[in-house]
């Protein structure tokens, strides 16, 4: 299967202490977006990458979260200094789109997500 | 704020349509519309997408009116499989220039045999 893969898919931590979260989108898409989904809501976007940029970042991204994707392949989410309301279902997606294309246009896949529990 | 609206949870038989509207009062004019389904542990899955008017595929269709503040997606014939969370996605303006994609809250559809 060659889709959207994240790991670990769970990760219990203590507050304070900091995590990181890997996604391999699908490989020849060039967009790769993070959300982040609490228990009975809607993803919430965090940030997208097109290729190795990073070209929006949500304001619920705060100055303890860091994403990169080097090379424009797989992508990895920090969260320093954890707190425990981190705790939530952090989800990545990819899809295939052009730099001046519409953003939601493209049909975005999903992995099945990373669940972190801050203790 | 931009937001977007969908009701909490719906029931329905199986065989019958059901339609789910979402509300989206700051959508971006130049962007698409989209839904995705949503079982336990797993991630979304797109079900249909469309900018306006109508767009049917072997799945769903989808209604969107003229100034698109809102959509309805429509499963025709639901089966007890279909029972899951809905979402729409849109993009909405976030302020000073900026755009990003914002999910509904989402639709827990449940299909009653």
């Amino acid at each position: 299967d060659t889709g959207v893969s994240q790991d670990p898919r769970h990760k219990i931590t203590k507050r304070g202490q900091n995590v990181t979260f890997r996604c391999d989108p699908i490989s020849e898409h060039n967009r790769l977006y993070w959300y982040r989904q609490t228990l009975g809501q809607g993803p919430e976007f965090l940030t997208y990458f097109q290729n190795e940029a990073q070209l929006e970042k949500s304001r619920l991204l705060s100055d303890r979260f860091s994403a990169e994707r080097p090379k424009g392949s797989f992508s990895t989410l920090e969260i320093q200094r954890t707190e425990q309301g981190d705790s939530a279902m952090y989800l990545c997606a990819s899809s295939l789109g052009s730099l001046a294309g519409a953003l939601a246009k493209n049909i975005q896949y999903f992995g099945a997500g990373t669940r972190l529990s801050v203790l | 704020l931009a937001k977007t609206t969908q009701p909490i949870s719906m029931d329905s038989y199986e065989g019958q349509e059901v339609n789910i509207t979402c509300s989206h009062n700051n959508i971006a004019t130049n962007d698409y519309i989209t839904w995705y389904q949503q079982f336990p542990s797993q991630g979304p899955r797109f079900i249909i997408q469309g900018y306006k008017t109508k767009v049917t595929n072997e799945v769903a269709s989808l209604f969107i009116p003229a100034d698109r503040k809102s959509s309805t997606l429509s499963l025709p014939r639901v089966s007890l499989s279909d029972t899951a969370v809905y979402y729409c996605l849109v993009v909405t303006h976030s302020g000073a220039g900026s755009y990003q994609l914002t999910f509904g809250k989402g639709t827990k559809l449940s299909v009653i045999p």
